[in-house]
């Protein structure tokens, strides 16, 4: 069974902090994504990886940063945490192979910034 | 730029009444078409995904129907439990990319 894990379901943190959200796949999928969703704006993509220590800019990487040291783990980085990134982030992973193939997603983590 | 429309964005339906979710799709290059099952506070689960035109996938109660400009998610004979959030994405040819429509949220009264 395909299984992406995330090592918060709820996080509260401060303006300022530096914040890590860690996502695990147990697929050797390639491809990792985070995404943030916010309501009414639907999912956005804030970076994705397509190899160990490869990543890529998605549409709003302000304010981020990642970090793929191992095929299997994909961590998102906040410097410094601002109110404005309150969300649900979602992690997911794919297959590199001929033709497309579909997402899979973690759980979710549902940031607090106060 | 790729761009996903899903209607409506929300629809309240009795247990037993049959519907369809509409996703329409601006994409350069189709290179599929995903759908995907949100529950409240949970991450998308995957459905089904269309590569072509004409193309029918079907799990359940659910069938999902691929044109060239829009995709619709049938359902037929709903349960409460398929009471969620329905997701529609499309991918492009040439990047790793999925576009996200903003969902319809579905709802099966008893």
């Amino acid at each position: 069974d395909v299984k992406v894990t995330q090592s918060s379901r709820y996080l509260v943190k401060r303006t300022g902090e530096k914040v890590f959200l860690e996502c695990v796949q147990d697929m050797d999928h390639e491809n990792m994504f985070w995404y943030r969703q916010d309501p009414g704006l639907g999912l956005r993509l804030i970076y994705f990886s397509y190899d160990v220590k490869m990543k890529e800019k998605g549409d709003i990487p302000e304010g981020y940063s990642v970090s793929r040291e191992k095929k299997e783990r994909f961590s998102l980085i906040l410097e410094s945490a601002s109110t404005n990134q309150t969300s649900m982030y979602l992690c997911a992973s794919s297959l590199e192979r001929e033709g497309w193939v579909e997402q899979y997603f973690g759980p979710g983590t549902r940031l607090t910034v106060t | 730029e790729d761009q996903v429309t899903q209607s409506p964005e929300a629809l309240r339906l009795q247990e037993g009444e049959s519907s369809s979710l509409n996703c329409s799709y601006t994409v350069s290059g189709l290179r599929g078409l995903f759908w995907y099952r949100q529950d409240p506070g949970k991450g998308p689960e995957f459905l089904f995904t269309l590569y072509s035109a004409g193309e029918e996938k079907e799990k359940e109660r659910l069938k999902a129907t691929l044109t060239k400009k829009e995709s619709f998610l049938h359902i037929t004979a709903p349960k409460p439990e398929d009471s969620a959030t329905y997701l529609c994405a499309v991918g492009n040819f040439g990047n790793e990319k999925l576009t996200f429509g903003t969902g319809t949220r579905l709802t099966i009264i008893p």
